[in-house]
């Protein structure tokens, strides 16, 4: 059985801060997602990471996989009121099913 | 690309009824689709596996009678919610899977909210 786990749960800033949220797990990810869900819609895809070790940027927001595979973590610069909503890491373990972290749900004060 | 369109967006019904809900790829064929569950301020749970052509796997848990899935085709999984009752009040989310090279990826429809009066 795979652990994973999200942290913060929960993060309240004020704009134009800077935020990480990390994702760990106890096994090996063969890949990992990153997506963010707003209020009665489904989450919306933000990136997919394969190589361990890889660094991706989406305009204000970088998304790092870790060497070990076992982690990853999303900063966010700048952080505008736009981005507030529920992140939500999913790693893959080698099949189509994709295992969901309990999430972060992010608030941007303006 | 990769749109998933859901249908009822939401739907309110009489307990001992029973809702489909439908779930399409519009631009792409799916390997596989995913029906999850969603309740709130929480994270979403997989409640089966469909794949085109074969019987849905459900996760532990999920009653197979309650929610049948039918999957006619690559583009189309419907999750039908049979008499249904107030504890089945949730918000439901499909996905369809497709493999681009280096790995799977998810998209995800944009949700059925069911109340159950």
């Amino acid at each position: 059985t795979q652990l994973l786990e999200q942290s913060p749960q929960f993060l309240s800033i004020q704009e134009g801060e800077n935020l990480t949220v990390y994702c760990n797990s106890s096994s090996v990810f063969s890949s990992l997602q990153w997506y963010r869900q707003e209020p009665g819609e489904g989450p919306v895809l933000l990136v997919t990471v394969v190589t361990g070790g890889e660094v991706k940027k989406l305009k204000r927001l970088t998304f790092q996989f870790g060497d070990a595979r076992k982690d990853s973590s999303l900063h966010i610069t700048a952080a505008q009121p736009g981005d507030t909503g529920l992140y939500l890491c999913a790693p893959n373990f080698g099949n189509e099913k994709l295992t969901f972290g309990t999430g972060t749900r992010l608030t941007i004060i303006p | 690309g990769a749109v998933v369109s859901q249908h009822p967006s939401w739907v309110i019904c009489k307990s001992g009824t029973s809702v489909k809900i439908e779930c399409r790829s519009l631009d792409f064929q799916a390997t596989t689709m995913f029906w999850y569950r969603q309740f709130p301020k929480q994270s979403l749970m997989l409640m089966a596996t469909s794949n085109e052509g074969s019987k849905a796997t459900y996760e532990q848990g999920v009653e197979k009678d309650k929610f049948l899935i039918n999957h006619a085709s690559l583009t189309l999984s419907t999750l039908t919610v049979t008499s249904a009752h107030p504890e089945d009040s949730s918000f439901y989310i499909c996905s369809a899977s497709r493999y681009p090279g280096l790995a799977y990826e998810q998209f995800f429809g944009p949700g059925t909210r069911l109340t159950v009066l």
